[in-house]
């Protein structure tokens, strides 16, 4: 089972680029990394998925070291409305087991103006 | 406009009685989920569904029941064995179930907020 950790809470200014970490040790070989956006009292919003090295999007990039044991992701030039609870998820491929798929705690981003 | 529906909102309930959550998706999606979320914390799996007529326990499951008769619809209830039923209650789906070299993007709808008394 792919656990994950995250930093509790990060704190950012308006304009300034944000990386937020997630361990997650025991990755299998096939499992893939996503990245969820979550606002309060709402459903958690896909933000972005990878397997290894960069993957990047309109709203995101995704890194991915070699080993696979953490990812970042990076918010570029973050605004206010990016105050949100950030969280990944290792999605279990091979074994097929969706038991494996629960979010951990995430990570608070507050932006400062 | 496509996309998952849960109601309703808000849901009041006194203890001991059963009470069943709906979630509807018009995405024509195979695979859908059933989250719970406590203050503060992650998302926890209750129940999923890979396709219809199946659904498998995740790892919160006990108090909890499902049905998968309809594609587009898979209601949760929650009933009075639950221990602890109040809290946040999210429906997903995806595309496919967890197939390689596919998204595996979820879509969440609005959530329902239960509290039991």
């Amino acid at each position: 089972l792919a656990k994950t950790t995250q930093p509790i809470s990060m704190d950012s200014y308006e304009g300034q680029e944000v990386n937020i970490t997630c361990s997650h040790n025991n990755i299998a070989t096939n499992d893939y990394i996503t990245w969820y956006q979550q606002f309060p009292s709402q459903g958690p919003r896909f933000i972005i998925q990878g397997y290894k090295t960069k993957v990047t999007n309109e709203v995101a990039s995704l890194f991915i070291p070699a080993d696979r044991k953490s990812s970042t992701l990076s918010l570029p030039r973050v605004s206010l409305s990016d105050t949100a609870v950030y969280y990944c998820l290792v999605v279990p491929i091979i074994s097929g087991s969706a038991r494996q798929l629960t979010f951990g705690s995430g990570t608070q981003l507050t932006v400062l103006p | 406009d496509g996309g998952i529906t849960q109601s309703p909102k808000y849901l009041f309930r006194k203890e001991g009685q059963n009470v069943t959550l709906s979630c509807e998706q018009n995405l024509n999606h195979d695979a859908m989920y059933w989250y719970r979320q406590d203050p503060g914390q992650g998302l926890r799996l209750i129940y999923y569904s890979q396709i219809v007529n199946d659904f498998q326990k995740g790892d919160i499951a006990e108090g909890y029941s499902v049905s998968r008769e309809k594609k587009e619809s898979f209601p949760l209830t929650v009933t009075s064995a639950q221990k602890n039923p109040t809290a946040f209650y999210l429906c997903a789906s995806s595309p496919h179930w967890l197939r390689d070299g596919s998204s595996y993007e979820q879509y969440f709808g609005p959530g329902t907020r239960l509290t039991v008394t």
